[in-house]
């Protein structure tokens, strides 16, 4: 079936640093892909649309120039947390749907936890 | 895109049949309704989903009411690896996936 690639599963870096999270659709194309966070015991909160090749389109509340996304090819979308601060550690999620096979539904990747001291 | 309703949470004993019920009133003609589950610190797992006929998987089964305003996703003969975080989603094709709270299913040995 469709696999999502999440890179890295787990990332700790200092207040004020940039983090750059990975995601990647192994064995199809994905002009679309989608970005959520997750805060402990808490349900999946999306965050944008990154579509390939343009523009990703955030949700209301969600800081554009903060949480960059580039979606430069078919199989990768990254999410770059740009001078992040403690209150951005949370659990980010990765999906793509692979639209050549249609009963499949969305695919996520394993996720990245980000602690940020 | 229209939301849903589900328990918070629900128990189920080993090797017996687990219903979880979702509403959806306000569906609308194009909504499918989708299932997945969140095992803690995995991103979520795709199970079922459906438009209108009842769908049937490896994993699961849905059924969807004649009206379209609530579902049952039925695991057949639960195990302790079926307990999961569970949400059901109405999206229309191709769109993007807005999560619910979702509901917590406990499995007793």
């Amino acid at each position: 079936g469709a696999v999502v690639s999440q890179h890295p599963s787990w990332v700790i870096c200092k207040s004020g640093t940039s983090v750059k999270i990975e995601c990647r659709s192994l064995d199809f194309q994905a002009t679309t892909m989608f970005w959520y966070r997750q805060f402990p015991k808490q349900s999946l909160m999306l965050m944008a649309t990154s579509n390939e090749g343009s523009k990703a389109t955030y949700e209301q509340g969600v800081e554009k120039d903060k949480f960059l996304i580039n979606h430069a090819s078919l199989t990768l979308s990254t999410l770059t947390v740009t001078s992040a601060h403690p209150e951005d550690s949370s659990f980010y999620i990765c999906s793509a749907r692979d639209m050549g096979r249609g009963n499949y539904g969305y695919t996520f990747g394993s996720g990245t936890r980000l602690t940020v001291v | 895109d229209a939301k849903t309703t589900q328990p918070n949470s629900m128990e189920s004993n080993e090797e017996e049949p687990v219903h979880l019920p979702c509403n959806h009133s306000t569906i609308s003609g194009t909504d499918y309704i989708h299932w997945y589950r969140q095992l803690p610190s995995q991103g979520p797992e795709y199970v079922i989903h459906g438009l209108t006929s009842n769908v049937n998987n490896r994993m699961a089964s849905l059924a969807i009411a004649e009206d379209r305003k609530s579902s049952t996703l039925i695991l057949h003969r639960a195990t302790l690896r079926d307990a999961a975080v569970y949400y059901c989603i109405l999206a229309k094709y191709g769109n993007k996936l807005v999560f619910g709270a979702g509901t917590i299913l406990r499995v007793k040995s």
